[in-house]
């Protein structure tokens, strides 16, 4: 198994620009979510999902779009990125059936830096 | 609302010496606790986790911790700091169905003395 996988690694855009995160796991996880990293403020979370087509919104929601079209990826939008927004961004997933008690499984990252 | 607060953002400690990271919780239902460990530019592994079984828990690479209710506490001990483990420590909580969202504490890095 893969894990879960994040592309890209690293992204550089300018403010205004659009850009779409990937994440994508393959262990048949129906919960996902997004957190962003930032220095001494740990990981808060921007969106989650608990399955196909159904998605919420987390602790800082704001200038991001989420959809689940599938079990497996759950990309991240950023519609008009400002530079409040550069961070290190965190995909993460675990089973359903568990609920918090379940350890979710973290992608490797994806260091977003807008100008 | 759940929240978790960690004492110390940044921890110094000596090759051999005790590890003592603290995490208190805030959490209005039984919770579930994790301590997170991210080595320099990694994704978040999982070093222990507390699911109302064992007050202490065991976790990966000589790391324990113990739930402590009556201090809403669930601090990371290891009693012989190793080199390789200097990395961030987060501690977070959960709940149950109904509010299963993971919430982190800020952090706490630790640094590895020779």
């Amino acid at each position: 198994n893969a894990g879960v996988t994040q592309t890209p690694k690293f992204q550089v855009l300018k403010t205004g620009q659009s850009m779409t995160l990937q994440c994508a796991q393959d262990m048949n996880h129906e919960y996902m979510s997004w957190y962003r990293q930032d220095p001494g403020m740990g990981l808060r979370l921007i969106h989650y999902s608990v399955g196909a087509g159904i998605t919420d919104q987390g602790e800082v929601p704001n200038g991001y779009n989420v959809s689940r079209s599938t079990t497996e990826d759950f990309p991240l939008r950023l519609l008009s990125a400002a530079p409040s927004q550069t961070s290190v961004y965190f995909c993460a997933s675990r089973p359903k059936i568990a609920g918090g008690r379940h350890e979710q499984f973290f992608g490797p990252g994806t260091r977003l830096t807008v100008l | 609302a759940q929240s978790v607060t960690q004492l110390g953002s940044h921890v110094s400690v000596s090759e051999g010496a005790l590890v003592l990271l603290r995490c208190n919780y805030s959490s209005s239902v039984p919770p579930y606790l994790f301590w997170y460990v991210q080595y320099p530019n990694q994704g978040l592994q999982l070093l222990l986790k507390y699911t109302s079984a064992a007050t202490l828990v065991k976790g990966i690479n000589g790391f324990e911790a113990e739930f402590k209710k009556s201090e809403t506490s669930f601090h990371l001990t290891k009693p012989s700091a190793h080199m390789s483990d200097a990395a961030e420590y987060f501690c977070a909580v959960s709940e149950d169905f109904g509010n299963e969202k993971l919430t982190f504490g800020t952090g706490t890095r630790l640094t590895i003395i020779p």
